[in-house]
């Protein structure tokens, strides 16, 4: 009954570190998705996997590398964190193109800070 | 113009009440349409799909209006529970991932 895991939930960060969100999901699911949520932005997607073995671009890709390691997993890592990174992350997936309704599933969120 | 607009509200309303949103798109290929809803702090859930014949759930009915390019969430006999934010979900247009709108936020008051 898990769906989409993601950690970790809350982190800090200092300007210029680097960290990797983790993120799994076991609904054999071929699309998976990155998004930040910032007040008054809604969603944004940074990246997405439309299945394994391909990543793309999303709206807001600058800072951030991808990688899908597998048909579960696929880590959002930021190599130099910056302040303007400060947001709420949200790992998803979806059954991808083939399915005509492609609905999103989404994990808990990650609470990241960075100072 | 941007591709999914939500008034952001708050809309503040009595318990018992009816409340409606909107959701405007602007690309008229889009094809499949969802409200999720988020409460604070938590992660977007599916509420429910919108199909073109309109659909209910209960106390929730989606509509879809093509000619206007928007969907409607009417919630009928609103709870306390019902607090939240409703963001809306377009899909279409050459690409299969879901552009959302930024949500409006509804608040249930006793």
């Amino acid at each position: 009954n898990a769906g989409v895991t993601q950690t970790p939930k809350f982190q800090v960060l200092k300007t210029g570190q680097s960290m990797t969100l983790q993120c799994a999901q076991d609904m054999n699911h071929n699309s998976m998705y990155w998004y930040r949520q910032d007040p008054g932005m809604g969603l944004r997607l940074i990246y997405y996997s439309a299945s394994e073995g391909t990543t793309d671009k999303g709206e807001v890709p600058n800072g951030y590398n991808v990688s899908r390691l597998n048909k579960r997993e696929f880590s959002l890592r930021l190599e130099s964190a910056a302040p303007s990174q400060t947001s709420v992350y949200f790992c998803a997936s979806s059954e991808g193109q083939q399915n005509s309704g492609n609905t999103i599933y989404f994990g808990e969120g990650s609470w990241l800070t960075v100072v | 113009r941007k591709e999914v607009e939500q008034d952001p509200g708050p809309f503040n309303v009595p318990e018992g009440a009816t409340v409606a949103f909107n959701c405007t798109y602007s690309n008229s290929a889009s094809q499949s349409f969802f409200w999720y809803r988020q409460d604070c702090r938590k992660e977007p859930k599916l509420l429910m799909s919108v199909y073109s014949s309109g659909n209910e759930d209960g106390r929730f009915t989606a509509q879809l209006n093509r000619a206007s390019q928007y969907i409607s969430l009417l919630i009928r006999d609103s709870k306390l529970s019902d607090s939240a934010t409703y963001l809306c979900a377009v899909k279409g247009g050459g690409s299969y991932i879901p552009t959302f709108g930024r949500g409006t936020s509804l608040i249930v008051h006793p």
